[in-house]
């Protein structure tokens, strides 16, 4: 149990546009999921946290309106990188829980989108 | 605000030799702590954590992690390694005071020689 997956797995896109990768719990309700990003041979570095339902927590230093979070439902939540620029090109991974606070859940990962930004 | 520093960057072994991945994390209140493997252009896979109870944790593929409190320490070890343990390493801490948000050290890279 607990299968977390992302789609697309790799996506090249123009410099200029916006592109939306989607990540999902396959098997168990996520009340919260998380979106991070990881450069080449280097650690996660968490962008954000989204609760179902409420406007997502940005980390110190991530525009949130560059990074557009959006967790409508306890299965799904998609990260659009809008306006992409060649420095937008990362490894995008999500994670998904169970709940957050009070009672722990650990994350459970998904595979990860290569973002491209020609 | 918590921290993880895992001490080697990269750690060449031959196989069939044992390793061991160090990880020394900083936090202020009661931690959770975790390793997660991840292969080349994969997400991670969770190897092992440690919530509470024994402080010596055993984990898949024959890697266990043990924690030490007042070292603050929590390295990873396996007694033989495989060519496909090759991969990259990274140690975790997740503290409630943190929304049980992850805490992820720099990575060691484990490269397993024939």
């Amino acid at each position: 149990g607990a299968v977390v997956s992302q789609h697309p797995s790799r996506v090249i896109c123009k410099s200029g546009t916006s592109v939306k990768i989607e990540c999902r719990s396959l098997d168990f309700q996520a009340t919260t999921m998380f979106w991070y990003r990881q450069f080449p041979k280097q650690s996660l570095m968490l962008m954000a946290t989204s609760n179902e339902g409420s406007k997502a927590t940005y980390e110190q230093g991530v525009e949130k309106d560059k990074f557009l979070i959006n967790h409508a439902s306890l299965t799904l939540s998609t990260l659009t990188v809008t306006s992409a620029h060649p420095e937008d090109s990362s490894f995008y991974i999500c994670s998904a829980s169970r709940t957050s606070g009070g009672r722990f859940y650990e994350q459970y990962f998904g595979p990860g989108t290569r973002l491209t930004v020609t | 605000a918590q921290s993880v520093t895992q001490l080697d960057s990269q750690v060449p072994v031959f196989e069939e030799a044992p390793v061991e991945l160090r990880c020394n994390y900083s936090s202020s209140v009661s931690v959770y702590l975790f390793w997660y493997v991840q292969y080349p252009n994969q997400g991670l896979q969770l190897l092992l954590k440690y919530l509470s109870g024994s402080t010596l944790v055993k984990g898949i593929n024959g890697f266990e992690a043990e924690f030490n409190k007042s070292q603050t320490s929590f390295h990873l070890r396996k007694p033989s390694v495989h060519i496909s343990d090759t991969a990259e390493y990274f140690c975790a801490v997740s503290d409630k005071a943190a929304g049980n948000k992850l805490t992820f050290g720099g990575g060691t890279r484990v490269l397993v020689k024939p």
